[in-house]
């Protein structure tokens, strides 16, 4: 089974952006769909968008449309999501997830990365 | 977009059994995956497809889903289950997963 490992804290200034990793070992990273999810304190998870390394293209949430990108490299194994035009609101820690199945969002998020906290403050 | 309806807590004594639910317009065609996420760590997928369990997942766990309504049951509730859940369904329309508020799962 694939497990995740992300990169490590970030403090941020507001303004500025942030560039998450997460890189995937063991089982199949290339077709099996990556979603980024963030939990801000004392709140929910919130899915901000994902990609199917295989086929290449992002699936981005509408709340986060334009400030989002979300890039994976098959070479490495690892996705990507940057986050750009900090704001407080932005403190949270973000979540990398592997999909059970391929090619789809439809599958359930099986797989899930520790987590890496942004916090964003001037 | 979908949403996806959450009591924000629910408390259970040790080995009761504790139900949570989701609720959704006609989520019964959907399929549900609920998640449990411990006090500082990570979610994890503790049922999926609405009531099938990943290797591991004990059988106190189980899932219905119904009508307007998802049930998350878990049997014989020990301290350990002690955690916020999640469901989780997919949007066919945007083709995005859709998260519920979650609810806050008390042992007493």
């Amino acid at each position: 089974q694939v497990h995740l490992v992300q990169s490590g804290a970030e403090v941020k200034q507001p303004g500025s952006s942030v560039k998450v990793s997460c890189q995937a070992s063991g089982g199949t990273f290339r077709t099996h769909a990556v979603s980024w999810v963030r939990q801000a304190p004392g709140q929910g998870l919130e899915w901000m968008g994902g990609i199917i390394p295989f086929f290449g293209t992002p699936n981005y949430a509408q709340k986060f449309q334009g400030r989002v990108t979300i890039t994976a490299d098959g070479s490495t194994n690892t996705a990507y999501m940057e986050l750009r035009s900090l704001r407080s609101e932005d403190t949270a820690v973000y979540y990398c997830a592997s999909h059970m199945g391929d090619y789809y969002y439809y599958y359930p998020m099986d797989v899930w990365g520790l987590g890496t906290t942004v916090t964003v403050s001037s | 977009s979908y949403v996806l309806t959450q009591p924000p807590s629910v408390s259970v004594a040790p080995g009761q059994t504790a139900r949570i639910t989701c609720g959704g317009n006609n989520i019964g065609i959907k399929s549900v995956h609920w998640y449990q996420q411990k006090s500082g760590q990570a979610p994890e997928l503790v049922v999926y497809d609405d009531g099938d369990r990943p290797s591991g997942i004990p059988d106190r766990f189980s899932g219905s889903n119904s009508g307007n309504t998802a049930t998350l049951t878990i049997s014989r509730v020990e301290a350990g289950d002690e955690a916020d859940y999640y469901c989780q369904v997919w949007e066919s329309s945007s083709d995005q997963p859709v998260f519920g508020g979650g609810t806050q799962m008390t042992v007493l």
